[in-house]
């Protein structure tokens, strides 16, 4: 298993840009999140999705959209890229039967000009 | 609303002595807690967590955590640190009793440096 892969590593962003990060999973997690962390501010979920065709917003959601059309992808876009959005961001996801446990993506460190 | 205090931003021990990296919590009901660590440049990777049982939780890379409800912590230990340990810890917890998913919340991090 490649496990949680994220695309891309790294992304400049002018303001008002718009762009998608990507994140899959290839072991069948009906659980996938999305993070973002800051300094001095541990992680703070963004969105998730409790299986395909179901998604809610978490702490921070303004600003990003995401959609769960099969289990394996959890794409997060940003449809007018701010400064405030300059972030580390971490896709994750949890195995059913297993309480709770979460596997972290390598993230995406995304600067905004 | 669920929180998680990580009192430290740093923890510096000398490697062989036992460490202690601090987490208090506030949750309504019992809670789920865990220990994740991230090593520079990476995602967060599972240590441990607790679920319900023995209060006392042993993970990966000889870390374990002990659960006081009385005290709402979850205290991360390590008998003796190596250098490798040094990396970000957090803290994080959600309700037993939560619909909706696995919504975690984390602590801010506490940096544990390990020097010989």
């Amino acid at each position: 298993n490649a496990g949680v892969t994220q695309t891309p590593k790294f992304q400049v962003l002018k303001t008002g840009q718009s762009m998608t990060l990507q994140c899959a999973q290839d072991m069948n997690h009906e659980y996938m999140s999305w993070y973002r962390q800051d300094p001095g501010m541990g992680l703070r979920l963004i969105h998730y999705s409790v299986g395909a065709g179901i998604t809610d917003q978490g702490e921070v959601p303004n600003g990003y959209n995401v959609s769960r059309s099969t289990t394996e992808d959890f794409p997060l876009r940003l449809l007018s890229a701010a400064p405030s959005q300059t972030s580390v961001y971490f896709c994750a996801s949890t195995p059913p039967g297993v309480v709770y446990e979460q596997y972290f993506g390598p993230g995406t460190r995304l600067t905004v000009t | 609303a669920q929180s998680v205090a990580q009192p430290e931003d740093q923890v510096n021990v000398a490697e062989g002595n036992p460490l202690t990296v601090k987490c208090t919590y506030s949750v309504s009901g019992n809670p789920y807690l865990f220990w994740y660590v991230q090593y520079p440049n990476r995602g967060l990777q599972f240590l441990l967590k607790y679920i319900t049982g023995d209060n006392l939780v042993k993970g990966s890379y000889g870390f374990e955590a002990e659960f006081n409800k009385s005290q709402t912590s979850f205290h991360l230990k390590k008998p003796s640190a190596l250098v490798s340990d040094s990396a970000l810890y957090f803290c994080a917890v959600r309700a037993a009793l939560t619909g909706g998913g696995n919504k975690l919340t984390f602590g801010t991090g506490t940096q544990l440096k390990v020097e010989l």
